[in-house]
């Protein structure tokens, strides 16, 4: 079983900054994760999918880097909507294993 | 294209429980569709999938042998069945779909429902 391990738990970032944060697989995914971010009381949407193919109607300040067992989700610019939880979910094989998260809050 | 799903409560420890999931705009029977659980506080956890055509399923582990999931492409409805239902059973279920067509689960999620929540309280 394939485990995902975010860091950082918790990302302290003031609107405008860059926050980076980082998605690790225990074996080789290939290209095969995807970012959800989720909002309190929300569902979680797709950000990226192949690890960099940003999904529909998803801004060009979020941006996924990464292949094999090292992932990067980048924010180059905060906006006030930005602010949420970022999960990294695997789909090179069963289960479809999601990351712990990590919380983006203003600083 | 939206997905809704019901049929969440309060149940005790050892009883049962199905959820629905009704989807509207867009090919029901195309896409592989799955349930995804998240613990209140807590991150997302993959539980069940199953192929467009319903001829393959998947459970992980925690659910094998209490859960099932299946879909009635008739009436635009995926189920999971709960059964033997324990106090860590307690969250948040989300239905959610494929984003391709005809891909069963080695793509991302990109429509998910609002959720429904499953209280197992004694």
């Amino acid at each position: 079983e394939i485990v995902m391990t975010q860091s950082p738990v918790t990302l302290s970032v003031s609107p405008g900054e860059r926050a980076t944060f980082s998605c690790r697989a225990s074996q080789s995914v290939g290209s095969d994760l995807a970012w959800y971010q989720q909002k309190p009381g929300q569902a979680p949407r797709l950000l990226i999918f192949g690890a960099s193919s940003r999904a529909t109607s998803i801004p060009a300040r979020f941006s996924g880097t990464g292949s094999g067992t090292e992932f990067t989700l980048t924010i180059s610019s905060l906006e006030s909507e930005d602010f949420a939880v970022y999960f990294c979910q695997q789909y090179h094989d069963w289960p479809r294993a999601f990351g712990q998260g990590t919380k983006v809050e203003i600083k | 294209a939206q997905l809704v799903e019901s049929g969440g409560g309060l149940v005790q420890p050892g009883g049962s429980l199905k959820l629905s999931c009704v989807a509207s705009g867009f090919p029901f029977n195309s896409y592989a569709l799955h349930w995804v659980r998240q613990a209140p506080g807590k991150g997302l956890d993959y539980i069940s999938g199953i192929s467009s055509n319903g001829g393959t399923r998947y459970h992980a582990d925690p659910v094998k042998d209490r859960f099932s999931i299946s879909r009635d492409d008739s009436k635009n409805t995926l189920f999971l069945q709960m059964d033997s239902l324990r106090l860590e059973d307690t969250a948040m279920y989300f239905c959610a779909r494929d984003q391709r067509t005809y891909s069963y689960g080695y793509v991302a999620l990109d429509l998910w429902g609002q959720g429904t929540m499953v209280t197992v309280s004694s």
